[in-house]
């Protein structure tokens, strides 16, 4: 049972790049959400999703783009990096009726 | 938007002592969360609260929603070194934001031998 998995663990971008950070589920679960955390800061949520295809802003969507186009997939695109978008992202994921989110184990990605 | 706000932002404690540490929103949850974090991880749940009013414990650790929906403690008794990580309460929300889940700025526990 892999749970949340995210892709890349690691990842330089230079300024103006663009990527997609990798997210998949293989619990089944409708609800997927993407955070980003900045050093010594809490969770900033950027999008998430309820349902395949549905998605919805979180509190700093900014600069970044979802689409949910299958329950088990919810990837994040970056268009134009920019320095400011330097963090660590989590990915998580839960079902129904159950709110325990089940995290990946992040992607940290710099952008000079 | 929901905001959350967690106190105390940080804590440096003796082994043995207890722990308290609480959320607060402007908003009603649906459900109030408290997770942990280790340096380089993911968040893991430590409690879930579902009814308003409701005390839930999980060992050593006690949380709480509180009745106007709006906050939630998290009590930690007879701390120990591997207590330490950072703290999150979580909330989930209904109505028109039914699934977002909305995390406090953390707490960061530090506990001396």
């Amino acid at each position: 049972n892999a749970g949340v998995t995210q892709t890349p663990k690691f990842r330089i971008l230079k300024i103006g790049q663009s990527m997609t950070l990798q997210c998949t589920q293989d619990m089944n679960h409708n609800y997927m959400y993407w955070y980003r955390q900045d050093p010594g800061m809490g969770l900033k949520l950027i999008y998430y999703s309820v349902g395949a295809g549905i998605t919805d802003k979180g509190e700093v969507p900014n600069g970044y783009n979802v689409s949910r186009s299958t329950t088990e997939d919810f990837p994040l695109r970056l268009e134009l990096a920019a320095p400011s978008q330097t963090s660590v992202y989590f990915c998580a994921s839960h079902t129904r009726g159950q709110s325990e989110a089940f995290f990946g184990q992040g992607t940290r990605l710099t952008v000079v | 938007g929901q905001q959350l706000n967690q106190s105390p932002q940080s804590m440096f404690i003796q082994e043995g002592e207890d722990v308290s540490m609480n959320c607060t929103s402007s908003s009603i949850f649906n459900t109030w969360l408290w997770y942990k974090q280790d340096p380089g991880e993911g968040p893991v749940l430590l409690i879930a609260l579902y009814k308003a009013g409701e005390l839930t414990s999980n060992g050593r650790l006690t949380a709480q929603f509180g009745i106007t929906r709006k906050d939630s403690f998290l009590n930690i008794s007879a701390s120990i070194p591997s207590d330490v990580g950072i703290y999150f309460c979580a909330g989930l929300a209904g109505g028109t934001s039914y699934g977002k889940l909305t995390f406090g700025q953390g707490t960061i526990l530090t506990v001396h031998p």
